[in-house]
C-alpha cells in the first residue's frame, strides 16, 4: 500500500492566490522529505529538501519566498506556493525516504496537479 | 549540475518481446534506482542497486549496477501491456543527503 500521502491529488486555483499542498508519510518517520516539480513529458526536478525542526534548503534557481517548505511534524511536510502564477501550473511530487534493512529507499507521493488561471 | 543520460527516449514494442534501457553518467553514482511511473501519478520503486556489480531483479525486471558505477541497465523480459509507463532512473551522488537525480525517462509502450 502507499507509504506517502498528497493532499490534495490536484487543484486549480487563480493567479495570485496561495495554495498549500500536503506530505504525509504513513507509518515511518522521516526528518526529510523531498519536493520536486515534473512539467509535461519532462523528468523530475528535485526543488528543496525539507528538514524536520530546520529550514529547507533550496536547489539552486527555486524561490525560496514564493516556494514556503514547512517540515512541521516527523510525518507532515508542506508546499505552500505562493501568489501563484499560471507558469506555476505543473505537477508537485514529494517523497520521503523509508528504511529498508542497511539502506534507505526513497518512496514518492501520489503527486498534486496544480493549474493557476 | 549533475545528470543522467538515459536512453532510449521512447520505445514502441510488441507484447511478449524484452526491453532493454539504460542511463550513465558522468560521475560516479552511490546507488541507482529504476522507477516507473503511470500517467497522472508518482513514480513507484521498482529495483534498487546499491554496490557496483549488483544485479538484482524483481519479476520479469533485472537490472545492473555497473562495475564503474556510472551506468546502470533495466531489462524487461516478455512484456505485457500492463508494462507501459515511463521508467525513469535515478541516482545518489551525495552521500547522505538523500538528493536524488533522475534520467529523463524511457517512455514504453507495448502492442498487444
Amino acid at each position: 500500500g502507499a507509504v506517502v500521502s498528497q493532499h490534495p491529488s490536484w487543484v486549480i486555483c487563480k493567479s495570485g492566490t496561495s495554495v498549500k499542498i500536503e506530505c504525509r508519510s504513513l507509518d515511518f518517520q522521516a526528518t526529510t522529505m523531498f519536493w520536486y516539480r515534473q512539467f509535461p513529458k519532462q523528468s523530475l526536478m528535485l526543488m528543496a529538501t525539507s528538514n524536520e525542526g530546520s529550514k529547507a534548503t533550496y536547489e539552486q534557481g527555486v524561490e525560496k519566498d514564493k516556494f514556503l517548505i514547512n517540515h512541521a511534524s516527523l510525518t507532515l511536510s508542506t508546499l505552500t506556493v505562493t501568489s501563484a502564477h499560471p507558469e506555476d501550473s505543473s505537477f508537485y511530487i514529494c517523497s520521503a525516504p523509508r528504511e529498508a534493512g542497511p539502506h534507505e529507499e526513497q518512496y514518492f507521493g501520489p503527486g498534486t496537479r496544480l493549474t493557476v488561471t | 549540475g549533475q545528470q543522467l543520460n538515459q536512453s532510449p527516449q521512447s520505445m514502441f514494442i510488441q507484447e511478449g518481446e524484452d526491453v532493454s534501457m539504460n542511463c550513465t553518467s558522468s560521475s560516479i553514482f552511490n546507488t541507482w534506482l529504476w522507477y516507473k511511473q503511470d500517467p497522472g501519478e508518482g513514480p513507484v520503486l521498482l529495483i534498487a542497486l546499491y554496490k557496483a556489480g549488483e544485479l538484482t531483479s524483481n519479476g520479469r525486471l533485472t537490472a545492473q549496477f555497473g562495475i564503474t558505477r556510472k551506468d546502470s541497465f533495466l531489462n524487461i523480459s516478455a512484456s505485457i501491456p500492463s508494462d507501459v509507463g515511463i521508467y525513469f532512473c535515478a541516482g545518489h551522488y551525495q552521500s547522505n543527503t538523500g538528493k536524488l537525480i533522475f534520467g529523463q525517462g524511457t517512455t514504453l509502450q507495448v502492442k498487444p
